[in-house]
């Protein structure tokens, strides 16, 4: 299993400009999530999803969407770019939000470094 | 609102200096208290989840504990490989609006010197 996978790995967007973040796991998990890190600060969730055609806001979504036409596939949107947004996006997945002990573990992907200028 | 705060933010140890790290949490009703590891460039890796106090977890050098206030993150004789920022979350028990959410602490950033 390659796990939870993210493209790119980096990106250079222009203020006001849009991007999607690719996020795909095959881990056969219900849950997928999207958080950013921003420098010293901890991870703060911007949009998960507890199913295909499932989504709900996280702590952070202003300036972002997300889609989940499919089990493996949650893209993440930026529409207008803002140098609020530079961050280092994660996208994660887990079995269950909260059930049995062990199949409520996240599992992140390696990132995606993203620079807006 | 759902806390957690860790301390120190950077530690330093010589190879085989144990130490413990601390993961202190205000939560209006604990489910899980989560500890992931953080390599530069990388994605969180899991490491253990506890869900109850007295509970405790071992995987290799790396021992975490639970009490109702905080838990530690306790690091036997270290190697320069257990280098990296160690990254504590809090999932609440009840329902609502962001239910189930993880609330991240912002890590203590270890270093293992030779």
């Amino acid at each position: 299993n390659a796990g939870v996978t993210q493209t790119p790995k980096f990106r250079i967007l222009k203020i006001g400009q849009s991007m999607t973040l690719q996020c795909t796991q095959d881990m056969n998990h219900n849950y997928m999530y999207w958080y950013r890190q921003d420098p010293g600060m901890g991870l703060k969730l911007i949009y998960y999803s507890v199913g295909a055609g499932i989504t709900d806001k996280g702590e952070v979504p202003n300036g972002y969407n997300v889609s989940r036409s499919t089990t493996e596939d949650f893209p993440l949107r930026l529409e207008l770019a803002a140098p609020s947004q530079t961050s280092v996006y994660f996208c994660a997945s887990s079995y269950e939000l909260a059930g049995a002990l062990g199949t409520d573990t996240q599992y992140f992907g390696p990132g995606t470094r993203l620079t807006v200028l | 609102e759902d806390q957690v705060t860790q301390s120190p933010e950077a530690l330093r140890l010589q190879e085989g200096e144990s130490s413990s790290l601390n993961c202190s949490y205000t939560v209006s009703g604990l489910r899980g208290l989560f500890w992931y590891r953080q390599d530069p460039g990388k994605g969180p890796e899991f490491l253990f989840t506890l869900y109850s106090a007295g509970e405790e977890k071992e995987k290799e050098r790396l021992k975490a504990t639970l009490t109702k206030k905080e838990s530690f993150l306790h690091i036997t004789a270290p190697k320069p490989e257990d280098s990296a920022t160690y990254l504590c979350a809090v999932q609440s028990l009840y329902s609502g609006a962001g239910s189930y959410q993880l609330t991240f602490g912002k890590g203590t950033k270890l270093s293992v010197i030779p």
